[in-house]
């Protein structure tokens, strides 16, 4: 089955600055990777997604970046608001499955 | 919008109790999941359905079993509680296999 590793589990950034959250999965036949976002006490809901054909993918303040190679991919949020704090999950289905194996999740908290 | 319903918020139940939560969704999905949230340790899939009838453990399926008679609706059920499954279960429907949709969260205590 995936493996999937999310670093770190609590992100503190200031209104403004740039957050990154990694995530490293271990089946190298994986080729989605969706990007959750949880706010408190409301369901998580998809952000933004990338597959494996593309290196990296934008919308508007966040985007996200697949290494195939090196077996990682990562969410970067650029000018943070507070808005955007909530915990993160990354996700990946195994190869040949559609099920996703989440990250354990990163809370970000930013400060006004 | 995609809409995906739990039946309840908040539920306390006793060690022993046989519990039903519920999960409705009102687009014609084909793919059912339901997830249990602990802090730390993120979402963890308990059962998926990829058809009316049909179910397929996940990773961690000891002490629960589901129902999918209806293809909008799939219940989780936990035969006799444990405080071991005091914990937030989320239910989540896909038409693409890959997206998931996730209903609001049930918060289950039990004591």
């Amino acid at each position: 089955g995936e493996n999937v590793e999310q670093h770190p589990s609590t992100l503190s950034v200031q209104e403004g600055d740039s957050a990154v959250i990694k995530c490293t999965y271990s089946d190298s036949a994986s080729n989605y990777f969706p990007w959750y976002k949880q706010e408190l006490g409301k369901r998580p809901q998809l952000i933004i997604d990338i597959r494996s054909n593309v290196g990296e993918k934008k919308d508007q303040r966040i985007a996200v970046t697949l290494n195939k190679t090196a077996k990682h991919f990562s969410l970067h949020i650029t000018e943070t608001q507070p808005e955007d704090s909530a915990v993160y999950f990354c996700a990946a289905p195994p190869g040949g499955s559609y099920i996703p194996t989440f990250g354990r999740g990163t809370s970000l908290i930013v400060h006004p | 919008d995609v809409k995906v319903t739990q039946s309840s918020r908040y539920l306390v139940k006793r060690t022993g109790e046989k519990v039903f939560l519920e999960c409705v969704q009102d687009m014609d999905h084909e793919n059912m999941f339901w997830y249990r949230q602990d802090p730390g340790l993120g979402l963890r899939l308990i059962y998926f359905s990829y058809d009316v009838k049909m179910k397929e453990k996940g990773d961690i399926p000891e002490g629960y079993s589901v129902s999918r008679e209806k293809k909008e609706r799939f219940s989780l059920i936990l035969e006799s509680a444990s405080t071991n499954q005091t914990s937030m279960y989320l239910c989540a429907s896909s038409f693409d296999p890959e997206k998931l949709f996730f209903g609001s969260g049930t918060q289950l205590s039990v004591l």
